[in-house]
């Protein structure tokens, strides 16, 4: 079955950097955009950043652009989130998550890591 | 510009029905989205894809309980025989060059 399994959260301080890991397995992930979506305690989903099958084409909310940044490695089945110049409103449960072929109906959910960002 | 809206709260009582509803932002009304379910202190699950004419692919392993249909910029999701499992957020998404979310629907099953 699919998996999707985070690491890498944690806390970090303001300005601070973090790299979050999603391992994925159960699919054939060639097949399959990847993305990161974040959800603020107690609050609703806010999509981050999704990067192509190949890695041809990343792009990212407007909120995290120019100090996030997307990659994968489709002989380790995983894909990763460079996290810099982090701010107290990055934190957030950040989930992994797929999307089949392209920009479209997120399909499957990893369960989340946690990033507090806080001195 | 793109936007979903959801009502903040719903509620229903054990076995009834309920009808959720996203409704997609004027000049929008032909986008498909996708419905989520998000239980306490899980991650979310997929739900549907639901497209404008109200056609609708659910994810892995989710009841018949569970139908979407659609009419004109609103998109439904509507769970009958309603169980204490179904009291979960509620979240619809859909996309254009980013990925969106609506606000989502807290459903209480009382």
């Amino acid at each position: 079955q699919v998996q999707l399994v985070e690491s890498g959260g944690g806390l970090v301080k303001p300005g601070g950097s973090l790299r979050l890991s999603c391992a994925a397995s159960g699919f054939t992930f060639t097949d399959y955009y990847m993305s990161w979506i974040r959800q603020t305690p107690g609050k609703g989903l806010e999509w981050v950043s999704y990067i192509s099958t190949r890695s041809g084409y990343t792009n990212y909310a407007d909120s995290v652009k120019g100090r996030f940044t997307i990659s994968r490695d489709n002989a380790e089945n995983s894909v990763y989130l460079q996290m810099n110049s982090l701010r107290a409103e990055d934190t957030a449960v950040y989930y992994c998550a797929t999307m089949f072929g392209g920009v479209t109906a997120i399909d499957y959910w990893g369960q989340g890591t946690l990033v507090t960002v806080s001195s | 510009q793109l936007v979903l809206t959801q009502s903040p709260s719903a509620s229903a009582s054990l076995g009834a029905s309920v009808k959720l509803t996203c409704t997609l932002s004027s000049g929008h009304s032909t986008y498909a989205i996708a419905w989520h379910q998000q239980q306490p202190e899980k991650g979310p699950r997929f739900l549907m894809k639901l497209n404008s004419d109200g056609s609708h692919n659910k994810g892995d392993g989710i009841p018949d309980r569970f139908s979407g249909s659609s009419s004109g910029a609103e998109r439904y999701l509507t769970i009958s025989s309603l169980q204490s499992e179904d009291e979960a957020d509620y979240y619809c998404q859909t996309w254009g060059t980013g990925v969106l979310f609506g606000g989502g629907t807290k459903l209480t099953v009382l």
